[in-house]
């Protein structure tokens, strides 16, 4: 079983629909991070949290430690939002990170 | 413009040839890591650094070198390209291994 696991896979949804992409960990960590993968394969780091929520445009990103459980959420979808969104953890007592397998969004217009 | 910096963008080798890949980043960073992403799978970590002259290895090391001898500089070696290696290189550097992290434009690997 992979230690970060993203739900679901793959999303398509339509323009201005409300999106959430779901994050589930089974080991104890510093940290978590939310990253956007371009299709054109650019890897941009969005949110960084260890407890609560953040909020940057139409995006807000959420975790729930003692669920180990994160989501990110896409307010008013737009089609340049289509990406691959990955999760990730910082392990704790390890100095690196690991990913889960990635969430492929589809916005149409 | 402040950032990382990989070269090459693309790359194709013959098996049992050597390579490197380099990664540059001009923001101070003590932390600097390379992965690679194959399709289906999430980012791997091959090798990382905590600082100059600190390296350590990854979930998969094996066939390949990285060294750290300045701060800015973090390159990956491939001793012997197999076809195994065919892969997409990302370097991501931060100013500490739990703070956020700032990835280069990737590097696309093919080993015929």
């Amino acid at each position: 079983k992979n230690e970060v696991e993203q739900s679901p896979q793959n999303l398509t949804a339509q323009e201005g629909e409300f999106i959430t992409i779901n994050c589930s960990y089974s080991v104890g960590i510093s940290a978590l991070h939310w990253l956007q993968q371009h299709p054109g394969g650019g890897i941009v780091s969005l949110f960084m949290l260890s407890s609560g929520k953040k909020k940057h445009g139409r995006l807000i990103a959420t975790i729930n430690i003692q669920e180990k459980h994160s989501s990110l959420h896409i307010t008013a979808s737009h089609p340049r939002d289509s990406a691959v969104y990955i999760c990730a953890v910082g392990i704790q007592g390890a100095q690196k990170l690991v990913f889960g397998q990635g969430t492929r969004l589809t916005i149409n217009p | 413009n402040a950032g990382v910096t990989q070269t090459p963008k693309f790359q194709v080798l013959k098996t049992g040839q050597s390579m490197t890949l380099q990664c540059a980043q001009d923001m101070n960073h003590e932390y600097m890591s390379w992965y690679r992403q194959d399709p289906g799978m999430g980012l791997r970590l091959i090798h990382y650094s905590v600082g100059a002259g600190i390296t350590d290895q990854g979930e998969v090391p094996n066939g390949y070198n990285v060294s750290r001898s300045t701060t800015e500089d973090f390159p990956l070696r491939l001793l012997s390209a197999a076809p195994s290696q065919t892969s997409v290189y990302f370097c991501a550097s931060s100013y500490h291994w739990g703070y956020g992290y700032t990835f280069g434009s990737g590097t696309r690997l093919t080993v015929v």
